[in-house]
Formats: structure tokens, sequence, C-alpha cells
């Protein structure tokens, strides 16, 4: 069945530096979507990708999306402490049930100040 | 304000008691919602897809007799836990889309502890 892989698993990073996070499909999506959980709330949307080779801006966060639509990345340069959370990709498959994500398991973020 | 709402937030009962988990989406209607199980710092695990008008379909190694879903309207879903154990214990999500390929909106989630 569809997987998506991601990694790394943690992060920790001092605040102001920088972190990524990769997702990876096992089979052509048609869009990939990211989503951002605070502890002790819950996911979020962030935006979605849906163009081979797409890349995204919002203010310090970068999203891409591969030639392949199979893998995806989000950058987030100089980091604060409020980009404390949970990253979670989620992707769609051709064909799937409305609605149907497939998500990584996340890449959990810690800044310290 | 909130897309999708979902209630209680928060529930403890014991065990062997069953407990019903309401999401309603508030602006739009939704013949497809999706229900997740969530472990402490863990990814969101789909237990099954409620489908308006129809039975449940369920993932791999849910049991559907143990969580049941009901979608009776376009705008509600229920899980009911039954006969609930410690080890059910865990945080429920739902969610639900627009349409198709667009953004999922999430309910806020239910802290379910069985004691």
């Amino acid at each position: 069945g569809q997987q998506v892989m991601q990694i790394p698993q943690y992060q920790h990073v001092q605040e102001g530096e920088d972190f990524t996070t990769y997702c990876n499909s096992s089979t052509t999506l048609s869009n990939i979507q990211w989503y951002k959980q605070r502890p002790g709330g819950h996911p979020v949307f962030l935006i979605q990708l849906v163009k081979s080779g797409e890349v995204k801006k919002q203010k310090r966060l970068t999203f891409q999306f591969g030639e392949a639509k199979k893998n995806s990345s989000l950058h987030i340069t100089a980091t604060q402490t409020t980009d404390v959370g949970t990253y979670f990709c989620a992707g769609t498959g051709r064909g799937s049930t409305l609605g149907r994500l497939y998500f990584g398991r996340g890449t959990q973020l810690t800044v310290w100040p | 304000g909130a897309v999708v709402s979902q209630h209680p937030s928060r529930v403890i009962c014991k065990s062997g008691t069953s407990v019903k988990i309401e999401c309603r989406s508030l602006d739009f209607q939704a013949t497809t919602m999706f229900w997740y199980r969530q472990f402490p710092k863990q990814s969101l695990m789909l237990m099954a897809t409620s489908n308006e008008g129809s039975k449940a379909t369920y993932e791999q190694g849910v049991e559907k007799d143990k969580f049941l879903i009901n979608h009776a309207s376009l705008t509600l879903s229920t899980l009911t836990v039954t006969s609930a154990h410690p080890e059910d214990s865990s945080f429920y999500i739902c969610s639900a889309s627009r349409g198709r390929d667009t953004e999922a909106f999430f309910g806020q989630g239910t802290r379910l502890t069985v004691v």
C-alpha cells in the first residue's frame, strides 16, 4: 500500500539555526500537504503542493515538491521558539478516497532559546 | 473560527463503559470524514473512513465492533468507543475536507482516558 516516510523523527536546534524535514513516498502523489501540530493541539494546514518541482514560500518556510512527485521537503530558515511543534507531510494518491491522506510519521522540532 | 468541531475535548470514563465522540463540519457538507488515533509523540493513525449514509470503511487491524462509526448526516459523524478499556486511552481526532485534493480540517481532538 501507499507509504509516506518522513525524516528525521526528532530535531533539536538552537534558535536561529535552520531546520529541514524530508518526506518520501513509495508511489507518485497527486499532491502533498504539510501540517503543523503544536504540543497538545491538533494538526493545522500549512500548504499544499501540486505541481512537479513546485516551490512555495511562506515567510521563513520553504516547501518543495520533487520532480517525480514522490518527495518533498520543508525548510525553516532561522528558527524561532514559535516554530516548536511536530511537522507532518501528507500525500494524496491518484484515485484515492476523497480527502484520504497518507501521513508521514512527523518531525518533532524543539527550538532552544 | 473552527471549520470542524469535535466534542468532547476531554473525557474520563470507567472501564467497560462506552464513550461517544462527535465531529461536525460547521460550514460545509462532508460526505466523507476521517477518524484518527494518535499515541503520544507519534503520527496520526487512520482508523476509519466515515461515509455519509453508508457503512464506514475500517483500516486493517481496527475492530469495527469496538469503534462504532455513524455518519447520519452531511455534517455529523460520531465515533463510539464501546466497552472501553485502559488500552483505548488515546487522542482521537477527526478530519474533513471541502473537496478532493484540498486541505483537511481537523477537529480539536478528544483526549480519552479510561480508568
